[in-house]
């Protein structure tokens, strides 16, 4: 299994509050994602990472921010989280853009 | 514009038996990759198997294959020999070359009857 791991595993956070996920992976590998799952809608893209300091947007960037400083770390912020920000949040991570993408666990975010 | 679409929200079978899980893709990027992942209920997502565009056969992973119709931009997962462990939700999922980005279709949950 590919070493990624995510923190917190659950969260319940209250609307306006900020809120912060991580993704540590032990793998090396350059690229990094991030997902929300929401039924329904399947997997969609948020925002990924191709390199340290390197990051883009995906189709659901709005209302969220990233950061790797390192190319182990991948850090989710949500500014000033709302209840539509409710979701999994799983991310991935893979050794070349044209190979399959390897994910975490998943982080269960509530936005009360 | 990509897209990924998954026709079939639920699938049964029954134990032993094979199933098709149906994948249909759009794009007009001539290099891609088609990838079929696993969510079983404990959330994880596993991946399964991989198909690239030029490939000229079809791809095989134990008991899974990919049955890849270029022309008619379909990628369906074969599961053989159905298991009770096989429940879960199938994502299929693609990548084009000009991007970095994967696509998901929205997922079939297959349920293995015994």
């Amino acid at each position: 299994d590919a070493g990624i791991t995510q923190s917190p595993r659950h969260k319940v956070t209250e609307t306006g509050t900020p809120v912060t996920l991580r993704c540590h992976q032990t793998e090396n590998h350059r690229y990094m994602y991030w997902y929300r799952q929401d039924p329904g809608h399947g997997l969609r893209l948020i925002h990924y990472s191709y390199g340290v300091k390197d990051t883009d947007k995906g189709e659901v960037s709005d209302g969220y921010s990233v950061s790797r400083s390192k190319t182990e770390d991948f850090l989710l912020t949500l500014e000033s989280a709302t209840s539509s920000q409710t979701s999994v949040y799983f991310c991935a991570i893979s050794e070349s853009r044209i190979y399959e993408q390897y994910f975490g666990p998943g982080t269960r975010l509530t936005v009360t | 514009a990509q897209k990924i679409t998954q026709t079939q929200p639920g699938m049964f079978v029954q134990e032993k038996e094979a199933v098709t899980l149906d994948c249909t893709y759009d794009t007009s990027d001539p290099s891609y990759g088609l990838f079929w992942y696993k969510q079983p209920s404990s959330g994880e997502m596993i991946f399964l198997i991989y198909q690239g565009s030029y490939d000229q056969q079809n791809a095989t992973e134990g008991r899974y294959s990919l049955n890849f119709q270029k022309a008619r931009k379909s990628a369906n997962l074969v599961i053989s020999a159905s298991q009770l462990g096989d429940s879960a939700m199938y994502f299929c999922a693609m990548r084009v070359m000009t991007g970095n980005q994967f696509y998901f279709g929205t997922g079939t949950s297959l349920t293995v009857i015994p």
